[in-house]
């Protein structure tokens, strides 16, 4: 089954790097649009960056400057490059895949189970 | 940014009953609108998409509808297992955006 598996969440201090990765499986990566949402605790969930399937990237402003998306084919995943980090980024990060129908509409159509980040003293 | 709204932010409802459930977009979206349930512990799952498509294994109670700002989610007779966290959400332009979502009780 396609499936889509997040790893390197934890704990990290103020100001400090996180980099959260995103394998997948019977399926390329390269071959979608790949994004990153994010769930606060308890909360909502909100856009936090995307990269196409040319690579160009997109962030939100809440993370633009500090977090960098990459995709690696060889490895058949994708990256979450976070710096800078704040309470306020403490979350539950997903990653997603985009799939467009005959109108090019794009939705989430596979969604890896999460990975917490926790930024705290 | 566009602001997507949900109504109402929570439901309780009977096993059998209609539930709808509105999502408005800030400017219209055409038919760019998504729709997602959550179940707590688990990642969010497509329900509809493009406004009124059923995502494969969907069951056919669930419906959606609408374009440019108003859009809406029907469950056409509620069940058990529908107790959920609904999201809509836009594609039309970046950045992509969900509404607050809906938390859906089953009585």
């Amino acid at each position: 089954d396609e499936q889509l598996v997040e790893s390197g969440g934890g704990l990290v201090q103020p100001g400090g790097s996180l980099r959260l990765s995103c394998s997948a499986s019977e399926f390329t990566v390269g071959s979608y649009d790949m994004h990153w949402v994010r769930q606060l605790p308890g909360k909502g969930l909100e856009w936090v960056s995307a990269i196409g399937i040319t690579g160009g990237t997109y962030f939100s402003d809440s993370v633009k400057g500090r977090f960098i998306i990459s995709r690696e084919d060889a490895e058949n995943s994708l990256y979450l490059q976070m710096n800078g980090l704040g309470a306020e980024d403490t979350a539950l990060y997903y990653c997603a895949r985009v799939s467009r129908g005959l109108w090019g509409i794009g939705q989430y159509d596979l969604w890896g189970q999460g990975i917490l980040v926790t930024v705290s003293s | 940014d566009i602001q997507m709204t949900q109504s109402p932010s929570s439901l309780s409802a009977s096993v059998g009953d209609r539930v709808r459930i509105t999502c408005r977009a800030s400017q219209g979206i055409s038919t760019y609108l998504n729709w997602y349930y959550q179940k707590p512990g688990q990642a969010p799952k497509l329900l509809i998409y493009a406004s009124s498509n059923l995502q494969t294994g969907v069951p056919s109670r669930f419906s959606g509808g609408g374009s440019a700002t108003d859009f809406a989610l029907t469950i056409s007779s509620l069940q058990p297992e529908d107790s959920a966290t609904f999201y809509c959400q836009q594609s039309y332009t970046f950045p992509w955006t969900f509404g607050q979502g809906t938390k859906v009780e089953v009585k």
